[in-house]
């Protein structure tokens, strides 16, 4: 099926580990982001490409690292979790950074730090 | 800097009820608006989309406007189905390269 596929789902890290978030799409996507979602704050963006090769900081970037080797991938990384980084992480892709793109979400990863 | 609200942060309806969701937004000059569901431990989904030249848009039984000199706008859903149960988030993107800016959601429940 196309879309956004986030894994994993489900995740338990201790203080000071690390790992990575996958996300991929088959949509031939230009434009990918990742948004991470906690009660009461909304969905703010972590980090965006408009790209392959291309990447940028959103609002809350500090202790998280992406790169865009492909277009159809981009990983989230933390490389040192820390337990204000327990939240709920969405994929999210559009055709392109245009604003007039609707974007498509994965399911999410929720992840919580020890 | 954009904020956008939701109120009611809940919302429980019977079902067959024609109901109102809002959202407001601090400033007025957008570029587009979005209206999206989210099911529990699900990811978004796109309903609606307003650009800033338009009144509203018409999906099936959901109807969203816009009116931007007020800086509001509503999501309309006619004849509620307890599948209608969801959080409804609003966001507004000032500007054609800007970012989305998320309102926090409604969570709406529509009782059999």
């Amino acid at each position: 099926n196309a879309g956004v596929t986030q894994t994993p789902k489900f995740q338990v890290l201790k203080t000071g580990q690390s790992m990575t978030l996958q996300c991929a799409q088959d949509m031939n996507h230009e434009y990918m982001s990742w948004y991470r979602q906690d009660p009461g704050m909304g969905l703010r963006l972590i980090h965006y490409s408009v790209g392959a090769g291309i990447t940028d900081q959103g609002e809350v970037p500090n202790g998280y690292n992406v790169s865009r080797s492909t277009t159809e991938d981009f990983p989230l990384r933390l490389l040192s979790a820390a337990p204000s980084q327990t939240s709920v992480y969405f994929c999210a892709s559009a055709l392109g950074p245009s604003g007039a793109n609707v974007l498509t979400f994965g399911a999410g990863s929720r992840l919580t730090v020890l | 800097k954009q904020e956008v609200t939701q109120i009611p942060a809940a919302l429980s309806v019977p079902e067959g009820e024609n109901l109102v969701l809002n959202c407001s937004f601090t400033d007025s000059a957008i570029y587009n608006l979005q209206w999206f569901r989210q099911d529990p431990g699900k990811g978004l989904t796109s309903l609606l989309l307003i650009q800033s030249s338009q009144r509203e848009q018409t999906s099936g039984r959901l109807n969203a406007s816009l009116d931007k000199s007020s800086g509001r706008s509503t999501l309309y859903i006619a004849a509620s189905q307890p599948g209608d149960s969801a959080t409804y988030l609003c966001a507004v993107r000032p500007g054609a390269n800007s970012k989305l800016t998320f309102g926090k959601g409604i969570t709406l429940s529509v009782r059999p």
